[in-house]
């Protein structure tokens, strides 16, 4: 079964600091990708994702995330953070792109960016 | 666009009590839409996917009986939880698909649930 892995379970972070969140996935074949962001007391909002393509996606607020097919990771990055970004932030993967199922979550990484 | 909204937000229930949580799709036609259960410092975990006019597929281990899913029309779904017990207390988010083919989904704001 597919499994993702966001090893880091709370980042804390001062304003300005760079970002980089990990995210791995166990699945060899063919895979979509997104990044999720949850600010406190808010649903669930996509950042970014990956189907296809140039492997550097680009998403809101300025994140960004690299699929590396042969690392089997997709890891989110922002140069600067703000203190707006703290939020819990989930890597999912969809092992089987072209159907609707399948999306399997990380168990997230709690972001604390300090002012 | 795509905002997918949740009702009721909170919900408070005596155990053996039925409880009913709609999923709308406010704004687009949902083909598939998702039931998700959130435990406390946990990820999301995929209790079942619905396609409107067909029946729920349910993930291992959820119990088709007790969490009963109808997707009747392209904007509402509907999870009730059947003679809920204190350790069906989580926090219930649904998410919708346009269709099958663009995989994003959308997550409603989650409903709350505490069975006392």
């Amino acid at each position: 079964a597919q499994s993702v892995s966001q090893h880091n379970h709370h980042v804390i972070l001062s304003e300005a600091a760079s970002l980089e969140l990990g995210c791995n996935y166990s699945y060899g074949g063919t895979v979509n990708l997104f990044w999720y962001v949850q600010y406190p007391g808010q649903h669930l909002q996509l950042l970014l994702k990956y189907f296809s393509g140039d492997p550097l996606v680009k998403g809101i607020k300025g994140f960004e995330a690299e699929f590396i097919k042969s690392k089997f990771s997709f890891n989110l990055r922002k140069p600067s953070v703000q203190w707006s970004d703290t939020a819990e932030y989930f890597c999912a993967v969809n092992e089987n792109p072209g159907s609707a199922r399948q999306l399997t979550f990380g168990s997230g990484t709690q972001l604390t960016v300090l002012p | 666009g795509a905002v997918v909204s949740q009702h009721p937000s909170r919900v408070i229930c005596k155990s053996g009590t039925s409880v009913k949580i709609e999923c709308r799709s406010l704004d687009f036609q949902a083909t598939t839409m998702f039931w998700y259960r959130q435990f406390p410092k946990k990820s999301l975990m995929l209790m079942a996917t619905s396609n409107e006019g067909s029946k729920a597929t349910y993930e291992q281990g959820v119990e088709k009986d007790k969490f009963l899913i109808n997707h009747a029309s392209l904007t509402l779904s509907t999870l009730t939880v059947t003679s809920a017990h204190p350790e069906d207390s989580s926090f219930y988010i649904c998410s919708a698909s346009r269709d099958g083919r663009t995989d994003t989904q959308y997550f409603g704001p989650g409903t709350r649930l505490t069975v006392l």
